[in-house]
């Protein structure tokens, strides 16, 4: 089996400060990564996805995360919030079983960028 | 429009009613994944499509919930007699790939309060 834990259910942040959303996932199997976002009212949109090659993956509004196999984790990071990142925030796994695959969210970490 | 439509945004059924919410994707995508979304937790996966053939409905959660793609585009979720258990948003994702390695394109939802 295989899940997804997102350590912080809520992250409050000053605007312009630098911010970490934690993700680690559990697979036995190589799977494919991604970060959604959420913003009230809105579908989860594409944030960013780790399929393979580089650890550091870019991804839009200046968000970026790192893939550590051996802590199997997938971290989050934006070196500078702006008040408009306020949403919800999704880590994701996907892994192909038996001829079809999903994918698998975690909790999600409330981002609250304040003034 | 160009993204996933989902219908009605909003619906309320009292206990025991049946409920059908029905999913628009992207034109071409040939996956299709219905999630339930409870308050405050990450979506869980209900079930998967490729095309017309349901491959995987290992998440819906008793044999109330039934979901359907019947040509390979619009997909409706069913849900008879329901429950309050059942109240959350459902979400319709799509996307265009099938390994898994792809961008899922989420519609905005289906919230359904069941009194």
């Amino acid at each position: 089996a295989q899940s997804v834990t997102q350590l912080d259910s809520q992250v409050p942040v000053f605007e312009e400060a630098p911010v970490e959303l934690r993700c680690n996932y559990s697979s036995s199997v190589s799977v494919y990564l991604f970060w959604y976002v959420q913003y009230p009212n809105q579908g989860l949109q594409l944030l960013l996805k780790y399929l393979s090659g580089s650890t550091l993956v870019k991804g839009i509004n200046g968000f970026e995360a790192e893939f550590n196999k051996s802590q199997t984790s997938f971290h989050l990071r934006k070196p500078s919030v702006h008040i408009s990142d306020t949403a919800e925030y999704f880590c994701a796994v996907s892994r192909q079983t038996s001829g079809t695959y999903k994918y698998i969210f975690g909790t999600g970490t409330r981002l609250k960028v304040l003034a | 429009g160009a993204g996933v439509s989902q219908s009605p945004r909003y619906k309320v059924a009292k206990r025991g009613q049946d409920v059908a919410l029905r999913c628009d994707p992207i034109s071409g995508h040939v996956s299709l994944f219905w999630y339930q979304q409870a308050l405050g937790q990450g979506p869980e996966f209900l079930t998967y499509f490729q095309n017309e053939a349901q491959l995987d409905k290992s998440g819906l959660p008793s044999d109330r919930f039934f979901a359907e793609r019947p040509e390979g585009s619009v997909s409706t979720l069913k849900i008879q007699r329901t429950q309050q258990e059942d109240s959350a948003v459902y979400l319709c994702a799509s996307s265009f790939q099938w390994e898994g390695a792809g961008e899922l394109f989420f519609g905005e939802g289906s919230r359904l309060t069941v009194l």
